[in-house]
């Protein structure tokens, strides 16, 4: 079974420029979680998806941070423009989430780099 | 709100010896604790979760973690490391909502 994939593996923008992430999770999982990890720091929620519709988008940043799950699989994170603390590494994961099955398996990330 | 917190951010340990990660969390009502290791270059691998039941869980790579409420740990352990047990290891706690929230991370380094 292939796990959580995401595209490209790193990325290297100029301030101001547009960036966009993808994910596609594990097949057949209704959930998809969007995390970031910023310098080092915690890694922080984003925002949730149960198949197209967003749960839970309380840990977007701001508006310059868009994601969308158009038809239920994969996501795209698109960052518009982006800024120097937008660097971090970018985490997708997915989860079944019926009954016990809610741990949440993750993608490599994408390492953003804002110059 | 809940809250994790990893008060080490790096453990060393002797090739065989115990290897112990400590997590306390702070959660209203029940929690859902997970660990996760990551590997260099790789993604975040699941190890364990507890929902409820036995304090103590097993996971992956032989790894266990025991959960104590009124301690609100759920602290990692492995009896005997491997060297290839270095790594970053997150603990996490999920409560209201589908979100996990992260402890900062423990670096592991087992020396041979």
């Amino acid at each position: 079974e292939a796990g959580v994939t995401q595209f490209p593996s790193h990325s290297v923008i100029e301030k101001g420029q547009t960036v966009t992430l993808r994910c596609d999770p594990i097949s057949g999982h209704d959930n998809l979680y969007w995390y970031r990890r910023v310098m080092g720091k915690e890694i922080k929620f984003l925002l949730h998806f149960v198949k197209e519709s967003k749960q839970d988008e309380s840990g977007m940043p701001n508006n310059r941070f868009l994601a969308e799950r158009t038809g239920g699989t994969y996501s795209t994170l698109k960052v518009q423009p982006a800024e120097l603390e937008d660097s971090g590494v970018y985490f997708c994961a997915s989860s079944l989430n019926p009954g016990s099955a809610i741990e949440q398996f993750f993608g490599p990330g994408t390492r953003l780099t804002v110059l | 709100a809940q809250s994790v917190a990893q008060p080490e951010d790096q453990v060393n340990v002797a090739e065989g010896n115990p290897l112990t990660v400590k997590c306390t969390y702070s959660v209203s009502g029940n929690p859902y604790l997970f660990w996760y290791v990551q590997y260099p270059n790789r993604g975040l691998q699941f190890l364990l979760k507890y929902i409820t039941g036995d304090n103590l869980v097993k996971g992956s790579y032989g790894f266990e973690a025991e959960f104590n409420k009124s301690q609100t740990s759920f602290h990692l352990k492995k009896p005997s490391a491997l060297v290839s047990d270095s790594a970053l290891y997150f603990c996490a706690v999920k409560a209201a909502g589908n979100k996990l929230t992260f402890g900062g991370g423990t670096r592991v380094l087992v020396k041979p």
